[in-house]
């Protein structure tokens, strides 16, 4: 069975540091792209990152680039997000998901499959 | 960046009812389109993808349909479970994904 699991989440201040994580189980996480996703209280869904499976292909919504940055370590299963600088506006439940292909018609079509259950994260003095 | 915009942001129906959800790219992407249900506190699980094939599991009542830049969802014979939030997604650029903002869909 496919497993997400972030932590880390808890209350910091504005201008301060946290790393969140992302321990993967039930699959084949080398092979895996991966993806976070905020939800801010009331909100919609906001992407945030995206990783390869080899951590050589990054990219960042334009609302956290220069402030998170997202990595891998492959031999322990482990997605994380480094957040630096928050803002109150960050505050949020954050997921990981596992972004992958399935095929209708002959072609791949990309999509998240898998969810962490998400971690809060409060941004607040 | 593709912009997702969803319509209505709310809707409220009875069950056995019929529903729709609109959902539209700021450019064509094809049928790279994805359909999620979040219930509250839970993550989104997802529904239909490529614009109209059903995810196992997920009854048939939920179809979707539409290409390039309009997409509906729809749901037939509404049940009390259904009351969720759903969100498209676009898919065309993966690796620089993007939702809707959300359809809330209460059942009276």
């Amino acid at each position: 069975e496919v497993q997400l699991v972030e932590s880390g989440g808890g209350l910091v201040q504005p201008g301060g540091s946290m790393r969140l994580s992302c321990t993967a189980s039930g699959f084949t996480f080398t092979t895996s792209e991966m993806q976070w996703v905020r939800q801010a209280p009331g909100k919609g869904l906001e992407w945030l990152s995206y990783i390869s499976n080899s951590g050589t292909t990054i990219n960042y919504a334009d609302s956290v680039s220069g402030r998170f940055t997202v990595s891998r370590d492959n031999a322990n299963n482990s997605l994380y997000l480094q957040m630096n600088s928050l803002r109150v506006e960050d505050t949020a439940v954050y997921y990981c998901a596992r972004s992958t292909s399935y095929y209708h018609d002959g072609l791949g079509y990309p999509l998240f499959d898998s969810w962490g259950q998400g971690t809060l994260v409060t941004v607040s003095s | 960046d593709i912009q997702m915009t969803q319509s209505p942001s709310s809707l409220s129906a009875s069950v056995g009812d019929r529903v729709t959800i609109q959902c539209r790219a700021s450019q064509s992407i094809r049928s790279y389109l994805n359909w999620y249900q979040q219930k509250p506190g839970k993550a989104p699980k997802l529904l239909i993808y490529a614009a109209s094939a059903l995810q196992s599991g997920v009854p048939s009542r939920f179809s979707g349909s539409g290409s390039g830049t309009d997409f509906t969802l729809t749901i037939n014979s509404l049940q009390p479970e259904d009351s969720a939030t759903y969100y498209c997604q676009q898919s065309f650029s993966i690796h620089r994904s993007s939702f809707g903002q959300g359809t809330k869909l209460e059942i009276k």
